[in-house]
């Protein structure tokens, strides 16, 4: 069973500059989830994808874009980079329409906005 | 909308020790699944423990397990005969049921626990 893998482990970006971290889903997943986890802070939800469409989103504006492949893979995306953009991202697949689906969270993306 | 807090930001044991960790939440909902989350250096958050609101029995999980007041909304972690490699970040996490399929995890600030030898 193949867990759920994120590229690029650390990156480093420019304040305005765009962002495009990936996710593969842990194999028999459907359904991806983002989330951005700022230093010494509990993650907090960004979005969820289900059969490549945006389902569930919480408070982060339009700039925080995502995609879903057929594959169950994501990107997610971030336009005008702010400083506060800076944290770790992590991607976690589960089973969609599941309570019970636990989610598989990968080793996350470190982007540093300078 | 609901919140979730861990009041101790930082906790040090002796290993073999017990040790408990604190969280309370605050929802309207009846129904709702909470869990118990570690995240060690290596960053991937690792599901320790879960527990859905309807079931009165506190889950149970080798070494872990929980204290789950639902009146008080309170859901404490205990890890009994603490090891070494129990030290990470412990996050308390709180999911309403499925809304439109969407499975919402809301976390607290984390709790960094240390296994001293």
């Amino acid at each position: 069973e193949t867990g759920v893998t994120q590229s690029p482990t650390h990156l480093i970006k420019t304040r305005g500059q765009q962002v495009t971290l990936r996710c593969s889903s842990q194999s028999g997943h459907n359904t991806v989830s983002w989330y951005q986890q700022a230093l010494g802070q509990g993650p907090q939800f960004i979005f969820q994808y289900y059969r490549e469409e945006e389902n569930g989103r919480g408070n982060f504006p339009p700039r925080f874009s995502g995609l879903q492949f057929p594959n169950y893979s994501s990107e997610l995306n971030v336009n005008a980079l702010e400083l506060d953009d800076s944290a770790l991202y992590l991607c976690a697949s589960s089973l969609a329409w599941q309570d019970n689906s636990p989610l598989h969270f990968g080793n996350g993306t470190r982007l540093t906005v300078t | 909308a609901q919140t979730v807090t861990q009041s101790q930001p930082e906790m040090s044991v002796q290993e073999a020790e017990t040790v408990t960790l604190s969280c309370t939440y605050d929802t309207s909902e009846n129904n709702y699944y909470l869990f118990w989350y570690k995240q060690p250096p290596s960053r991937q958050m690792i599901l320790v423990i879960r527990q859905e609101a309807y079931k009165q029995q506190n889950a149970t999980e080798n070494r872990f397990s929980v204290n789950f007041q639902k009146a008080a909304k309170s859901f404490s972690l205990k890890i009994s005969d603490s090891q070494l490699g129990d030290t990470a970040m412990y996050f308390c996490a709180f999911m309403n049921p499925l809304v439109q399929g969407a499975q919402k995890l809301v976390f607290g600030q984390g709790t960094r626990l240390t296994i001293n030898p």
